[in-house]
């Protein structure tokens, strides 16, 4: 009864280095999402992939990167990391992008970037 | 621009009492309002959510109030108790292309005094 699992939970970068954020879903469901939370800002989304082969930019996607690796896999990439990439990422999933179905959260990864 | 307002930052209620939590939204295209619930260190998840042809929803000591003329929206947990003690955010749905956006409230930080 894994739901949504992300990998790693915790993560320390120097800027300029790069990484990529694992999410994986055992639900079957088709769309995946990317949010970021920050402080009095609420989640906002990153990136979000429809179906499998397919992904789209959400409300703050600059120096971010997605992969839909299968139905189940969506990564996300920091390719350069900064400061401001300082956040609580959160992936989620939904059975599909065109319903009111709620979305599923994993648990998050704390990135921390010096 | 934030397109849904969401107050109080913070909010500290006694064990029995009444929370109450109030968002507000602009965009008249926004037609399903979730709230989701987040417990320190998990993922936000669904409590309760409303359309807007109705003007209340009740599920056990949760309470959405919808005032569709105000574009107003909150969240009444009645009994308060200290489980309730968590990050409350209010959200709206509105089509968005071929898909569904969710735009998320900055959140509300619940405290419960036992």
């Amino acid at each position: 009864n894994a739901g949504v699992t992300q990998t790693p939970k915790f993560q320390v970068l120097k800027t300029g280095q790069s990484m990529t954020l694992q999410c994986a879903q055992d639900m079957n469901h088709n769309s995946m999402y990317w949010y970021r939370q920050d402080p009095g800002m609420g989640l906002r989304l990153i990136y979000y992939s429809a179906s499998e082969g397919t992904t789209d930019k959400g409300e703050v996607p600059n120096g971010y990167n997605v992969s839909r690796l299968n139905k189940r896999e969506f990564s996300l990439r920091l390719e350069s990391a900064a400061p401001s990439q300082t956040s609580v990422y959160f992936c989620a999933s939904k059975s599909s992008v065109y319903s009111n179905q709620p979305q599923h959260f994993g648990d998050g990864t704390r990135l921390s970037i010096l | 621009q934030q397109q849904v307002k969401q107050s109080p930052q913070s909010l500290i209620v006694q064990k029995g009492g009444i929370s109450i939590i109030n968002c507000a939204y602009e965009n008249t295209a926004f037609d399903y309002f979730p709230w989701y619930q987040q417990f320190p260190g998990k993922g936000p998840a669904l409590l309760i959510a409303i359309r807007p042809d109705v003007s209340e929803k009740k599920e056990g000591r949760f309470t959405i109030s919808f005032n569709k003329s105000a574009k107003q929206f909150s969240l009444h947990i009645m009994d308060s108790q200290p489980g309730d003690s968590a990050t409350y955010f209010c959200a709206a749905s509105r089509p968005w292309g071929s898909a569904r956006q969710l735009t998320f409230g900055s959140g509300t930080q619940l405290t419960v005094l036992p």
